[in-house]
């Protein structure tokens, strides 16, 4: 079955590490999304990708970065220089920027 | 600037009861929109889009209004049921939505048996 993939469901960071959030698609999408969701604030673009080795921030990329080596992958990094990282991420994909969004189940990241 | 607005943080409903859900938008060149639903801890599934084309678009229980002199769309669940319960995030595109949508903050359904 087609579709996409984050890992892990949960996760738990110490204050000052990074962490890498893993995306996978099998979807043969070109276009890749990282969104974050805190309560009473919806989804917020951090990053996009249309293309492999191709990349944008979006609204809210202080203290994230990303790549984009591969047409199935687009890991987000969540670095120690994010002052509220605590938050319910959600990576997406679709076949062309704006159409067809498919979300993954999404990663819960708590720094303590 | 909030671009797409919810204003209603939640709603409660009985079973069997119309659902209605509104949406803001401030953005003219808006001309996509679009409806997700949330389970807890899981991602938005798409439900119903409307282009500003149309001022209604009907998909089964879901019907989907957009008052584009008014930048306001709503949508409409009738029956409601308790499966229902979800949260509902409203999103706008621009250029017939091959733009990267801006999402709503989101309403909470809670459907009542």
């Amino acid at each position: 079955d087609g579709g996409i993939t984050q890992s892990p469901k949960y996760l738990f960071r110490k204050e000052g590490q990074n962490v890498t959030l893993s995306c996978e698609q099998n979807l043969n999408h070109d276009a890749m999304y990282w969104y974050r969701q805190d309560p009473g604030q919806g989804l917020r673009l951090i990053y996009y990708s249309q293309i492999v080795n191709d990349f944008q921030k979006g609204d809210i990329a202080e203290g994230y970065s990303v790549s984009r080596e591969k047409k199935e992958s687009f890991p987000l990094t969540v670095t120690s220089a994010q002052k509220n990282p605590t938050a319910f991420y959600l990576c997406a994909s679709s076949p062309g920027i704006g159409f067809g969004y498919t979300f993954g189940s999404g990663t819960r990241l708590t720094v303590v | 600037d909030q671009q797409v607005k919810q204003n209603s943080p939640s709603l409660s409903v009985q079973e069997g009861r119309i659902s209605i859900l509104n949406c803001d938008y401030t953005n003219s060149m808006f001309d996509y929109f679009l409806w997700y639903k949330k389970y807890p801890a899981e991602g938005p599934t798409f439900l119903i889009s409307i282009s500003s084309i149309k001022d209604k678009n009907e998909d089964g229980r879901f019907t989907v209004f957009l008052n584009k002199s008014a930048k306001h769309l709503s949508l409409h669940i009738v029956p409601s049921q308790p499966g229902d319960s979800a949260v509902y995030f409203c999103a706008a595109s621009a250029s017939g939505g091959s733009y990267i949508p801006t999402f709503g903050r989101g309403t909470s359904l809670i459907v009542h048996p």
